[in-house]
């Protein structure tokens, strides 16, 4: 079975572009995850979504970002500007919830940001 | 505040030998515990996870977690470790059961021979 699906797997850009990176969740998973990892500040949850509606931003930096699930089965988050500070790796991760729990977070092999 | 703390931010261990990594947390109630480990360049798998009962919890690739509650710790541990586990290892929770996982800062294992 394919798992998360996480495209570009690397992306360096230019300070000012706009960045869009893409997930495909496993299918029949409900909830959908963006992770950002970085040295200084290890995993940090940026958005989580289930059934496709975001349920929690808060971990989201700024409005430079903007994340969206518009299917079960793709999601969006987007820098715009981006700046150096973006830097990072940005897992995408999925799981199926249920009334008071979820399942095993399944990640993708994430997406290397690059901000020049 | 509620956190998870992992105090080693990297183990050098030799093939062979006993490997245990420390994760504490602190939260008003025992969330849900979580290990995980990254490999370079890839994602998170999860090793295991303690959500009740037995305190002692088998994972994959031969590890186990223990869960203190007095302690307020989940250690997870391995017998006798092989190249194979040098990776980045996480301990996670997920306080009220669902939702925001946290994770710990990771623990780095280096593997020699």
């Amino acid at each position: 079975d394919a798992g998360v699906i996480q495209s570009p797997r690397h992306e360096v850009t230019e300070m000012g572009q706009e960045v869009t990176l893409r997930c495909k969740p496993i299918s029949g998973h409900n909830s959908l995850f963006w992770y950002r990892q970085t040295m200084m500040r290890g995993l940090e949850l940026l958005i989580y979504f289930n059934n496709n509606v975001p349920i929690d931003d808060s971990g989201m930096p700024e409005d430079r970002f903007s994340a969206k699930m518009p299917n079960a089965s793709f999601s969006t988050l987007k820098i715009q500007p981006s700046e150096p500070r973006d830097s990072a790796v940005y897992f995408c991760a999925s799981t199926y919830s249920y009334g008071t729990g979820h399942g095993e977070l399944f990640f993708g092999e994430g997406s290397r940001l690059t901000v020049l | 505040a509620q956190s998870v703390t992992q105090p080693d931010i990297h183990i050098t261990v030799s093939e062979g030998a006993s490997l245990e990594l420390r994760c504490n947390y602190s939260y008003g109630a025992t969330p849900y515990l979580f290990w995980y480990v990254q490999s370079p360049g890839q994602g998170l798998q999860l090793l295991l996870k303690y959500f009740s009962g037995d305190t002692l919890v088998q994972g994959i690739k031969g590890f186990e977690a223990e869960f203190k509650r007095s302690q307020s710790s989940f250690n997870l541990r391995k017998p006798s470790v092989h190249w194979s586990d040098a990776a980045e290892y996480f301990c996670a929770v997920a306080p009220g059961g669902w939702g925001k996982l946290q994770f710990g800062a990771g623990t780095q294992v280096v593997v020699t021979p």
